[in-house]
């Protein structure tokens, strides 16, 4: 079992609709949580960070970490055409020199006008 | 400013040549680290400078040498490589410890011919 498990897509939304992004992941010792989105030929740029569970929200995303189910989500709302990209999701966890990132595979989005 | 920056951009080199990349932050992270990332596939960590110290090394061929001459400034020397070792090689900066969110650069696009 990879200790990041997130489904490639593609998936593909009319302008507007709710985008819903997930990635499960095995090691329970991950803490930190991220979203990152990549367009195409470009470096990952951050989207959301989050620490242990809960809910963070920044304009029309929200990141959503369920730790009791190793599950975590990133919310888009009223989805725009510019948000077409792929988006991985990232854990870490701290203790050590572990400065590890553990990315998912991605999840490739289009927006359709 | 949360800005990594690479140069260059974009590079095509002979099996037989010598190049270096290059990257820099001013965000005063003392971790820094180089990833490397091949068409729809997430990005692959490649070393991991903790304070200027090479922390991680994810068995990367000697073709590969990193360098870290200071806080700011992280080098990837490259050498004798071979066509598979065409990528995006991307680096990234964060606080050390695993612990807080890590930023990209836009990466160098590496085409080895």
């Amino acid at each position: 079992q990879k200790e990041v498990e997130q489904d490639p897509g593609p998936l593909s939304v009319p302008e507007g609709a709710i985008v819903s992004l997930n990635c499960t992941y095995s090691n329970s010792a991950f803490q930190y949580f991220m979203w990152y989105r990549q367009y195409s030929r470009k470096g990952p740029e951050l989207l959301m960070y989050t620490y242990s569970s809960g809910n963070k929200e920044d304009g029309r995303f929200t990141a959503q970490v369920d730790k009791s189910s190793k599950y975590i989500s990133l919310f888009i709302r009223d989805s725009q055409p510019s948000d077409s990209a792929t988006y991985l999701c990232a854990m870490s966890y701290s203790g050590g020199s572990n400065y590890k990132l553990t990315f998912g595979k991605g999840t490739l989005l289009t927006v359709n006008p | 400013d949360t800005e990594v920056t690479q140069t260059p951009k974009h590079l095509v080199m002979g099996m037989t040549n010598k190049k270096s990349l290059k990257c820099e932050q001013h965000m005063g992270h003392r971790a820094m680290y180089w990833y490397k990332q091949k068409a729809k596939k997430p990005p692959e960590l490649m070393f991991v400078y903790s304070y200027e110290k090479l922390s991680i090394n994810e068995s990367v061929p000697s073709r590969f040498s990193p360098e870290c001459p200071n806080s700011s400034l992280l080098n990837l020397h490259l050498h004798a490589l071979q066509p598979e070792d065409s990528a995006l090689y991307l680096c990234a900066s964060s606080q050390p410890g695993g612990w807080t969110e890590a930023f990209f650069g836009q990466g160098t696009r590496l085409t080895v011919v």
